[in-house]
């Protein structure tokens, strides 16, 4: 099986809400998590990524929380907007310095105007 | 800068014919990687390059080949596709650490459908 999994397969939310994408890892030894969005048609885009060593970091209208004693890890979107939607993957590394990413099976979001 | 370049985008192969996805990136990348998509199953690293000369095996490397060329191209090669060999493929690359935040560059994808 994998080690990063994800809670919800499919999130739909309306314009303006905030979103949460869940994501559970396995692997108590990865350095650190990223989260990837892919919209339809298109490779995966980098969004965020934050280490093992820090519990939340926040970029622009994004924030990744990091729970590493239920190994437990959340994308949140505030104010999502209709570009937003796409495919969220989480990935984590444990592979050194090679960066071998592990990916999630990723989860759907649909923003609802 | 075009980032990453992947040709072709779309592939429909018979059974045990063989091809070559090309990759290539202009961003002075040392690392090079494929990754396959599949419906419900996220992606998953089939070889990676660590530098120009140099590649290595990644979750599911049965059925390819990859050719390091140069450091801004990296090959990916079916010698005798399969049906189960059908899926989305991407070519990806990071920067040096320690500037490395664990950001794949990817590209567009290369659609394979083996008959």
């Amino acid at each position: 099986g994998e080690n990063v999994g994800l809670h919800l397969p499919t999130l739909s939310v309306q314009e303006g809400d905030n979103s949460i994408i869940n994501c559970a890892y396995s692997n108590s030894a990865s350095d650190y998590f990223i989260w990837y969005k892919q919209e339809s048609g298109k490779g995966p885009q980098f969004i965020i990524d934050i280490r093992s060593n820090m519990d939340k970091r926040q970029g622009q209208r994004v924030t990744v929380l990091l729970n590493k004693t239920v190994k437990h890890l959340s994308l949140q979107i505030a104010a999502t907007q209709p570009g937003d939607s796409a495919v969220y993957f989480c990935a984590e590394n444990f592979g050194g310095s090679n960066y071998k990413l592990t990916f999630g099976k990723g989860t759907l979001l649909t923003v609802n105007p | 800068n075009a980032g990453v370049t992947q040709t072709p985008k779309f592939q429909v192969l018979k059974t045990g014919q063989s091809m070559t996805l090309q990759c290539a990136q202009d961003m002075n990348h040392n690392s090079m990687y494929w990754y396959r998509q599949d419906p419900g199953m996220g992606l998953r690293l089939i070889y990676y390059s660590a530098s120009e000369g140099t590649t290595d095996k990644g979750e599911v490397p049965n059925g390819y080949n990859v050719s390091r060329l140069n450091k801004r191209e990296f090959s990916l090669r079916l010698e005798s596709a399969a049906p189960s060999q059908t899926s989305v493929y991407f070519c990806a690359s990071t920067r040096d650490s320690p500037a490395n935040t664990g950001e794949l560059f990817f590209g567009e994808g290369s659609r394979l459908t083996v008959l």
